[in-house]
This record gives C-alpha cells, sequence and structure tokens, in this order.
C-alpha cells in the first residue's frame, strides 16, 4: 500500500535551516511528481513546491521561492524540502504528497511535519 | 498565480441537508484541473473530488464536482455526520498551484 512518511520537523529558530524529508513507499515513486503543502496553525492549506518525476522541473511558491529548495533521489523513494532562512510565518505542518494516476492529484498523503520557527 | 475564492467562508446546515460549495478561479483552469479536499482537525487532507467531477475510489456518491473555466461546485447531497469539515478547492493546471481559502461545514 501507498505511504508517505516525513521525518526532520522540530524547532528551529528563525533565520536558520531545517531540512525536511519523505519517505515514499508501496509505489513507484520514479513515475510519479511530489509536493509539499503546509498548513499553519488555524490557517488554510498552502501549496508550497513540486518536484517532476524525474527531478528536472521545480516549482514554488512566492512565499518560499529563493529560500526553499525541493529535490528527489529516486533511488532511496525519498522526496526532501531544504529550508533556509526560515522566518516565523514558515511554522506549520508540513505535508508530503503526490500526483496521482489520470490527474487524480493528492491522492495519498503523508501524516504531516510539525516545523514551529521560534527564538 | 491563480486565484480562487471559495464561497460561502461557512455553511450552516444538519445533517440529510444539501451542501453546495463554490470555488471561483481568477484564470481559467485548463483541463478541468480542479480538485476538491475535505479537512479534519488532526488529520491528513482527503481527496474527494479530481478533474472537476472525477471521484476516487471509497469516496460515497453523496460527493459530486461540476463545472470548468472559472467557475466549480462541490455539492454533497445528504449531509452524514462525517462530511462536517473544511473543503479546500485546489487547481494544479498552472504553477504555483494555489487553494481556496476553505469552506467550513458545520453542525448548524
Amino acid at each position: 500500500q501507498v505511504q508517505l512518511v516525513e521525518s526532520g520537523g522540530g524547532v528551529v529558530q528563525p533565520g536558520r535551516s531545517l531540512r525536511l524529508s519523505c519517505a515514499a513507499s508501496g509505489f513507484t515513486f520514479s513515475s510519479h511528481a511530489m509536493f509539499w503543502v503546509r498548513q499553519a496553525p488555524g490557517k488554510g492549506l498552502e501549496w508550497v513546491a513540486l518536484t517532476s518525476y524525474d527531478g528536472t522541473d521545480k516549482f514554488y511558491a512566492d512565499s518560499v521561492k529563493g529560500r526553499f529548495t525541493i529535490s528527489r533521489d529516486n533511488s532511496k523513494n525519498t522526496l526532501s524540502l531544504q529550508m533556509n532562512n526560515v522566518r516565523p510565518d514558515d511554522t506549520a505542518v508540513y505535508y508530503c504528497t503526490r500526483d496521482g494516476p489520470l490527474a487524480a492529484v493528492g491522492d495519498y498523503w503523508g501524516r504531516g511535519a510539525l516545523v514551529t520557527v521560534s527564538s | 498565480e491563480n486565484v480562487l475564492t471559495q464561497s460561502p467562508g461557512t455553511l450552516s446546515l444538519s445533517p440529510g441537508e444539501r451542501a453546495t460549495l463554490s470555488c471561483r478561479a481568477s484564470q481559467s483552469v485548463r483541463n478541468n484541473y480542479l480538485a476538491w479536499y475535505q479537512k479534519k482537525p488532526g488529520q491528513t487532507p482527503r481527496l474527494v473530488i479530481y478533474v472537476a467531477s472525477s471521484r476516487p475510489a471509497g469516496i460515497p456518491d453523496r460527493f459530486s464536482g461540476s463545472g470548468s473555466g472559472t467557475d466549480f461546485t462541490l455539492t454533497i447531497s445528504r449531509l452524514e455526520p462525517e462530511d462536517f469539515a473544511v473543503y479546500y478547492c485546489h487547481q494544479y493546471s498552472d504553477s504555483p498551484r494555489t487553494f481556496g481559502q476553505g469552506t467550513k461545514v458545520e453542525f448548524k
């Protein structure tokens, strides 16, 4: 069965860096675009970044462009989000999800990783 | 970017009633790449509709989606207690992809 498991969340000071990972299993990881979505406390869902199935194309929300980098390792079935120069408004639960078959976007999600940016 | 505006912000209904949620895009959504998610506190988002009107396996047929271009609708024909949640629309035809701000379906 499809599983997505995020790790790497925690408390980080403003201006510092943090790296999130998402371990994928139960499907052919290298065939699917993958992306991150976050939800700040009491707020709605926000799309963060996407990588194509082979990692050649990457897209970012304006709010994270230039600070966050999405990447993938298809040999290890792992998706990553490098978060640099974090800000308090980056505090959120970060979810890993995929583009499913036949345009079923976000058909499976991880349970999320909480990132808290605070001094 | 393609801004999605959902209405109403909150829908107060009783079990058995019909829920109609709207999502309007600032630009046309190509290929009808518009999805709807159900989100409950402490749970992961759940895909209920994709490509505007397709239902994933396991989603009850009381959920239906319609629309094209810039105007889309999610309809829940008869609300069950487990349907009370926040619903988000999401366009994935253009990058950056975007979400609407959500519609909360609450008990009346």
